[in-house]
């Protein structure tokens, strides 16, 4: 069962323009949220992240989203560029002490941003 | 620094081999993660230790999969035997909570191949 969704598998951009990738999660345990980024070949990377008492947090070009009453959080990426052609991965962590170690992650969205 | 390495970076066997994959977390950080990537469930965890020590295995798939930790340097995951379903992408990640719960650093993966 999955708790955090990501239902579009690929998503296609032209450069310039906005990217948002979306992720649904079920469990109302979770209190901070994460999106990694991957490129071919390479481990996933943290980009950005969000505490479940904000509803957004922005860094630069990237702005996340958080909506806790429809179990939704996206990732804006504005201006897109080529270079942010990757796959990106919602993570959750559930509440408490334990840190990071119990990060669920989806399936991942392939962003492709074209010149 | 410089950052989780793992090896191989590909392996392709046969049904049946035992296969040993090797990480080597970075220094000073105390937890150590095994996840598994498949496109079905996106990123899964199989293990993770704290202080060498194994703290929560239930996401190993099988008996056939099995984890160490000897030290603070280095870690292995054993498939024996192997089956053609363990066919992934296989990450080590590694992270220190005296950071501030930082997130997880991975490693650029192992790719198995079991045929």
């Amino acid at each position: 069962d999955q708790q955090v969704k990501q239902n579009s598998p690929s998503l296609s951009v032209q450069e310039g323009r906005i990217s948002i990738l979306n992720c649904d999660y079920t469990n109302s345990m979770f209190d901070y949220f994460l999106w990694y980024k991957k490129y071919p070949a390479e481990g996933p990377t943290f980009l950005i992240s969000i505490s479940s008492i904000k509803d957004k947090n922005e860094d630069g070009r990237f702005t996340v989203f958080l909506n806790k009453s429809a179990k939704h959080l996206s990732l804006h990426i504005v201006p897109s560029q080529p270079g942010d052609s990757a796959v990106y991965f919602c993570a959750a962590k559930v509440g408490g002490n334990t840190g990071f170690q119990k990060l669920v992650f989806g399936t991942g969205t392939r962003l492709l941003v074209s010149p | 620094d410089a950052g989780v390495i793992q090896s191989p970076r590909h392996e392709v066997t046969e049904m049946g081999q035992e296969v040993t994959l090797r990480c080597k977390p970075i220094s000073g950080h105390d937890y150590l993660f095994w996840y598994r990537q498949t496109m079905m469930r996106g990123l899964e965890l199989l293990i993770y230790f704290n202080n060498n020590v194994p703290i929560d295995d239930s996401g190993m798939p099988e008996d056939r999969f099995s984890a160490k930790m000897p030290n603070a340097s280095f870690s292995t995951l054993k498939i024996q035997p192997s089956e053609p379903r363990d066919s992934a992408v296989y990450f080590c990640a590694s992270s220190s909570r005296l950071k501030g719960n930082s997130p997880l650093h991975f490693g650029n993966g192992t790719r198995l191949t079991v045929t």
